[in-house]
């Protein structure tokens, strides 16, 4: 399978803390991107690496691409309780412009 | 307002009915995908179209099936032969170039009467 497996299932902290997940995928990617979603809704699009790039910020965000070890990480900075969510990475393959999603990692921010 | 309409938000479904799902946009995107969530998992592709008049299988399209007959539109029928079709359904749009993020609808979940 092309899609990326992220790490950890399930982590819940307090608000406040730094949350970070991982990404890891299989196969040499043209781009890396973080979604988000909320329960029982769509998802949006936080974030995008390209494959040259190996740190990215978004306001509270901060990416990272490691293409050596085929991983990303997601850190999310001082977070909230309406960060509370489930997070998704998705790789991007430009020839078949097409992309594999991960599992997610369900994120908990306790107030 | 920009973005995609997907309809209905619940559906259900009786035995060996075929039940179409709504996908519409006017972000004037090329691309339109469909994808399937099943609880706790991530998404997975079903059938994806980049232009009008042509589209193609996904990972999962078996018991599915599209059409692409204009750009804003990209309904997805489920039918009698996609045995097991309780899920969550996801529509997405994106301008098809070079792995540029997707805009999501917000959805239509599934089950079997």
């Amino acid at each position: 399978s092309q899609q990326g497996e992220e790490d950890p299932q399930a982590l819940s902290i307090q608000e406040g803390e730094n949350a970070t997940m991982n990404c890891s995928y299989k196969t040499s990617i043209n781009n890396l991107q973080w979604y988000r979603q909320n329960s029982g809704r769509g998802l949006v699009h936080l974030i995008l690496i390209r494959s040259n790039e190996r740190e990215k910020h978004s306001g509270r965000l901060r990416v990272t691409l490691d293409t050596s070890k085929k991983s990303s990480s997601l850190l999310i900075t001082a977070s909230r309780a309406a960060d509370t969510a489930s997070y998704f990475c998705a790789t991007a393959y430009t020839l078949f412009n097409k992309f594999y999603f991960g599992s997610g990692t369900k994120l908990n921010v306790k107030p | 307002d920009g973005g995609i309409t997907q309809s209905p938000k619940y559906l259900f479904r009786k035995e060996g009915q075929n039940v179409t799902l709504s996908c519409e946009q006017n972000l004037n995107h090329d691309a339109m995908y469909w994808y399937r969530q099943d609880p706790g998992q991530g998404l997975r592709l079903i059938y994806y179209s980049q232009i009008v008049n042509d589209f193609q299988k996904g990972d999962i399209a078996e018991g599915y099936s599209v059409s692409r007959e204009k750009k804003e539109s990209f309904p997805l029928t489920v039918t009698s032969a996609q045995k097991n079709p309780t899920a969550f359904y996801l529509c997405a749009t994106g301008s098809g170039q070079g792995g540029q993020p997707q805009h999501f609808g917000d959805g239509t979940r599934l089950s079997i009467l």
